[in-house]
């Protein structure tokens, strides 16, 4: 089955760089997402990546895909106090009418 | 500006009640949707799909006489929480998925507290 993996926690501090890690294991995935949940808000789709890109840029993320290893990273370049939240990789299988799965979140503290 | 909508953002009711939670599709119709659970400290799962016109379908371990699913029209699902209890305090989040853009817009959740 399905099954999403993220570390729980990172702090880091205002003006580094943050890398946020995710493994999957289903290796059918197609598309892999970053969700943002700000506290008691929803989620908000960050960026997605299609299974046979190995990255993608936008402005300050960067996602990077390695398939071989089913590894996904996302990483926040120039961290601001306002990037803190928590971070849900998700993987879908084939589009965006299928079930996601969401890894537990890893929590983001920036320090300031 | 917000894509899906959720009513309402927060609700509190007795052990006993039954309270309705409403999901809206503002720019597009979906003849899908998605309700999810979010448990503390854990991720959202998928509780079922609502299917516009015909039954919502279930994920394995949820209760469907429990939790009612109303697809009644392109752009609004509705989840009802019958006779609720204490452990189904959560916060609800609702997706309604794009063709278009092959993603899915979640709503901004409702956080159901029950005495």
């Amino acid at each position: 089955g399905e099954d999403v993996e993220q570390s729980l926690f990172l702090s880091v501090r205002e003006g580094d760089s943050s890398v946020i890690n995710c493994t999957y294991t289903d290796s059918s995935s197609t598309y892999l997402y970053w969700y943002k949940q700000e506290p008691g808000a929803g989620l908000q789709l960050l960026t997605y990546i299609f299974s046979n890109m190995d990255m993608k840029q936008d402005q300050r993320l960067t996602v990077l895909l390695n398939k071989k290893d089913k590894h996904l990273s996302l990483r926040i370049a120039d961290t601001q106090t306002g990037d803190s939240a928590i971070y849900f990789c998700a993987e879908i299988l084939s589009g965006g009418y299928q079930k996601v799965t969401f890894g537990i979140g890893t929590k983001l503290q920036v320090i300031p | 500006g917000a894509v899906v909508s959720q009513h309402p953002s927060r609700v509190i009711c007795k052990s006993g009640t039954s309270v309705k939670i409403e999901c809206r599709s503002l720019d597009f119709q979906a003849t899908t949707m998605f309700w999810y659970r979010q448990f503390p400290k854990k991720s959202l799962m998928l509780m079922a799909t609502s299917n516009e016109g015909s039954k919502a379908t279930y994920e394995q371990g949820v209760e469907k006489d429990k939790f009612l699913i109303n697809h009644a029209s392109l752009t609004l699902s509705t989840l009802t929480v019958t006779s609720a209890h204490p452990e189904d305090s959560s916060f609800y989040i609702c997706s309604v998925p794009d063709s278009s853009t092959d993603t899915q817009y979640f709503g901004p959740g409702t956080r159901l507290t029950v005495l």
